[in-house]
């Protein structure tokens, strides 16, 4: 199985902050990379998918990146309802597997 | 809009069995693969079962497979999770998601459309 590794686990940043998260894969794989986002007691929801394309609706603050093993997602400018858990899932092969998540804390 | 709704989530003792159900409106459902995944404080989120849209092919993660069954009825629109011999550690919200399909050309295996989860606890 594919390992993902996500840092740093929490993350404590300020509104209007530029943010990045990493993912690490322990396996390469071209751009089969989604990120969500999950806030307490609601079901994930999806940002990114294949590394780096915005899915309908989600800001332009968000965008991803990389490839092969280590990808990211920036968040430009963060807004209050930016602070939330994020995962990365990758689905490059079975079974499909997610990091571990990284929590963005208001500093 | 889209919708999904899960229920059948309880209480249950080991070695016991639940049924799961997923309630989808607002798509064409049999046009989408769908997919469990459960989310433990401990473990995260994990990927459980996923099925195609027409129902002809399914697929287990290790942890479950041999004891956990996915199936779908699309003449009601309902995802189903069938789970047998059931252990402490399948202790988790259980989420019914969507896979994009259409983004793809086919199956995506990542997930644009959660349910609110559904909570399964099992005790030893």
């Amino acid at each position: 199985d594919i390992q993902m590794t996500q840092s740093p686990s929490t993350l404590s940043a300020s509104v209007g902050d530029r943010v990045t998260l990493t993912c690490r894969a322990s396996q390469s794989f071209n751009s089969w990379l989604a990120w969500y986002q999950q806030k307490p007691g609601k079901a994930p929801k999806l940002l990114i998918y294949k590394a780096s394309n915005l899915q309908s609706g989600v800001p332009s603050r968000f965008s991803g990146s990389g490839s092969g093993t280590k990808f990211t997602l920036t968040i430009s400018s963060l807004q209050p309802d930016d602070f939330a858990s994020y995962y990365c899932q990758q689905y490059f092969s079975f079974p499909y597997t997610f990091g571990e998540g990284t929590k963005l804390e208001i500093k | 809009e889209v919708q999904l709704l899960e229920s059948g989530g309880d209480l249950v003792q080991s070695g016991g069995s639940l049924r799961l159900s997923c309630a989808a409106s607002g798509f064409t459902f049999r046009s989408y693969a769908m997919s469990w995944v459960r989310q433990t404080p401990r473990k995260g989120l994990e990927w459980v079962a996923g099925i195609s849209g027409v129902g002809l092919g399914a697929t287990y993660a290790d942890s479950v497979r041999g004891r956990f069954t996915i199936s779908r009825d699309n003449s009601k629109n309902t995802l189903y999770l069938q789970m047998n011999s059931l252990r402490a550690e399948d202790t988790a919200m259980y989420y019914c998601a969507r896979d994009p399909g259409k983004q793809c050309g086919g199956d995506c295996h990542y997930f644009d459309d959660w349910g609110q989860g559904t909570l399964v606890t099992v005790s030893s």
